[in-house]
């Protein structure tokens, strides 16, 4: 079974930009969750998707958003970037179903977005 | 916040176990412990989870005490490739997770 995949790996934008990043969970994965991860503040939750719906939220602006498709498949959107918006972006797919065999989570390889 | 503490770093000596010891005194009854590692410059892997009794997988061993408040994750026979930050975190199942700075794990040769 493939696993995660997020399209593109690595990304430089400049300030003032809008980026989309893209996320293909394991097949039959209907949620997919968003990471950002940076050195200074660690691994941090974005949003997270089931079924096409926004089912939980971290406290990131509003220039952070999100989709899922019908498919599963999920982007993400940061627009108006920052120098600080610089991080590993991480998407992970479960289940999504409460009380399943295996309700973990599994992580792409990210993408690295670099903003200058 | 994250619910757990953790050591920021800890060594062990390869073929040897690795116990990676998880304080989370605030676990509310229908919270899990997840164990997840991330290797240098890859996503997160998940290891195990339990709520109250103790589990075990072909990577791990979890050990959860019996008042919950507390947890180690046990590598049976580390090796080179176990070198990673291995993150504690209870959570309701399918909300969200919230990663602490976890445990850096050196495998010395």
């Amino acid at each position: 079974k493939a696993g995660v995949t997020q399209t593109p790996r690595y990304l430089i934008k400049t300030r003032g930009q809008q980026v989309t990043l893209s996320c293909s969970p394991i097949s039959g994965h209907r949620s997919v969750s968003w990471y950002q991860q940076t050195p200074g503040q660690g691994l941090q939750f974005l949003f997270e998707y089931f079924s096409e719906t926004q089912r939980n939220k971290g406290n990131f602006p509003g220039r952070f958003s999100g989709r899922q498709f019908s498919n599963s498949r999920s982007e993400m959107n940061v627009s108006t970037l920052e120098l600080g918006d610089s991080a590993l972006y991480l998407c992970a797919s479960s289940s999504g179903v409460a009380g399943g065999p295996r309700d973990e989570q599994f992580f792409g390889p990210g993408t690295r977005l670099t903003v200058l | 916040d994250a619910k757990t503490t953790q050591p920021t770093s800890m060594d062990c000596a390869e073929g040897r176990a690795a116990n990676l010891p998880c304080n989370h005194s605030t676990i509310s009854g229908n919270e899990y412990v997840y164990w997840y590692r991330q290797i240098h410059s890859q996503g997160p892997q998940y290891i195990i989870h339990g709520l109250k009794n103790n589990e075990t997988n072909e990577m791990a061993s979890l050990i959860i005490t019996e008042d919950r408040k507390s947890s180690t994750l046990i590598l049976p026979h580390a090796t080179l490739r176990d070198t990673a930050v291995y993150y504690c975190i209870v959570r309701v199942r399918d909300d969200k997770i919230i990663f602490g700075k976890g445990t850096r794990l050196h495998i010395l040769p």
